[in-house]
């Protein structure tokens, strides 16, 4: 079957530094998408990976590597309105997205 | 980015009516959308995938007879939930992929919260 794997819940302080880990087992892979979304509202677009090595992005950098399923966001200079889920996707060979239960993250003072 | 739109953005039924759910893309023409329900908590959960002029794509589980999907242009999908009970309340949301995307980006509408007493 296809799998994403996200930790629940991660914690961090205002200022500092996170990172957010998905590991992927699915048929085919096209790509790796994280998306933002705040509570009670809709996904938005953060990063789109479809080879290996870093993507950066202002505070935001997204990591992937194919051959070991894995990806990572890196949120730097943490803010508290980046207090969200973090939601990693995967595009399969059938090029249909495979979506984690997302990441909820935490920033404290 | 694109810009999609869902109307209404909230939604207090009593049980067994339908409500019906639009998205619009604002911006572009968009042949696919996609509905996803997201209970509270949880990730999206992929629903169906509405193709313009055609029918839509339902996913294992779901009901095509209670989720009605029309995609009748390229800017507007409707979803219906028929005869909705307590348990279809949760936040639905659409998405389309532009007809030029390279790859398989999503944007997506703010979202209809259905609650369903």
């Amino acid at each position: 079957g296809q799998n994403i794997d996200q930790p629940t819940e991660m914690t961090a302080t205002e200022g500092a530094i996170v990172q957010i880990n998905c590991t992927y087992q699915t048929s085919g892979f096209n790509g790796l998408f994280w998306y933002q979304q705040h509570a009670g509202e809709a996904p938005t677009f953060l990063s789109y990976n479809v080879l290996d090595g870093l993507e950066e992005k202002g505070r935001f950098s997204s990591f992937l590597s194919r051959s070991k399923g894995y990806s990572y966001l890196l949120l730097k200079e943490l803010q508290m309105k980046d207090s969200a889920s973090y939601l990693c996707a995967v595009v399969d060979s059938n090029y249909q997205l495979i979506w984690g239960a997302g990441t909820k993250l935490i920033i404290k003072p | 980015g694109a810009v999609v739109s869902q109307h209404p953005s909230w939604v207090i039924c009593k049980s067994g009516t339908s409500v019906k759910i639009e998205c619009r893309s604002l911006d572009f023409q968009a042949t696919t959308m996609f509905w996803y329900r997201q209970f509270p908590k949880q990730s999206l959960m992929l629903m169906a995938t509405s193709n313009e002029g055609s029918k839509a794509t339902y996913e294992q589980g779901v009901e095509k007879d209670k989720f009605l999907i029309n995609h009748a242009s390229l800017t507007l999908s409707t979803l219906t939930v028929t005869s909705a009970h307590p348990e279809d309340s949760s936040f639905y949301i659409c998405s389309v992929t532009p007809l030029a995307a390279s790859y398989n980006e999503q944007f997506f509408g703010p979202g209809t919260r259905l609650t369903v007493l």
